[in-house]
């Protein structure tokens, strides 16, 4: 059964602060790792995407993979409010064009102001 | 603007009811899938498809099923509605290849009575 955790949290950071988000997954052919935000009663939108080894930075984000530890992480920088939502880690799945993607249950963030 | 819509955006119905959700894609993707999202479980997928007339069983699949007749629509039904399904439906496309992104639909909220 291939599978992607993460904390489910809540994570707390006031505002300003650097927001850490981690994700293992279980499937060492995985390819592909997404992190996608979902606000409470909204469907996710895709936030950042990675597929080699190293940070990938994108404004405020950064995601980084490290595929020897099975380990892709998300980084915001300078939280704000409006961060605050649901992160979605997501890995490519076992099937013959690896498009379906498997998704952690999410790790709630709250930016206090 | 292409997008993904969803319809009903919320359904009350009774045990043992036929069901049926829709998802309609102006993107012209050839990938679609279909998700359900629930407390303590993620997003899980149901049913996906990678081209009309094909479609392929995920992770949930029984009591549901899926029918691709044109580029646009991937219909999802479930057979006898249980209280079990009870959850949010999300549709969701992307182009082929493993480092596309999804596109999430608005999703379907059912509740199974």
């Amino acid at each position: 059964q291939k599978e992607v955790e993460q904390n489910s949290g809540p994570l707390s950071v006031p505002e300003g602060a650097i927001a850490s988000l981690n994700c293992t997954y279980s499937d060492r052919g995985s390819q592909s790792f997404f992190w996608y935000r979902q606000y409470s009663g909204k469907s996710p939108e895709l936030i950042m995407f990675i597929y080699s080894n190293g940070d990938k930075e994108d404004g405020r984000f950064t995601a980084q993979l490290n595929k020897a530890s099975q380990y892709v992480s998300l980084l915001i920088r300078d939280s704000q409010p409006s961060d605050s939502a649901t992160y979605l880690c997501a890995v490519n799945g076992p099937n013959q064009a690896g498009t379906a993607l498997i998704f952690g249950k999410g790790t709630t963030l709250s930016v206090s102001s | 603007d292409a997008e993904i819509t969803q319809s009903p955006r919320h359904k009350i119905t009774e045990t043992g009811r036929q069901v049926t959700l829709a998802c309609h894609q102006t993107w012209n993707h050839n990938n679609m899938f279909w998700y359900r999202q629930d407390l303590g479980h993620g997003l899980r997928l149901i049913h996906y498809s990678y081209g009309v007339q094909d479609t392929n069983k995920g992770e949930v699949s029984d009591g549901y099923s899926v029918s691709r007749s044109n580029t646009e629509d991937l219909p999802l039904t479930l057979e006898s509605a249980a209280s079990s399904q009870t959850s949010v439906y999300f549709c969701a496309s992307s182009v082929g290849g493993p480092g596309n992104e999804q596109f999430f639909g608005p999703g379907t909220r059912l509740t199974v009575l």
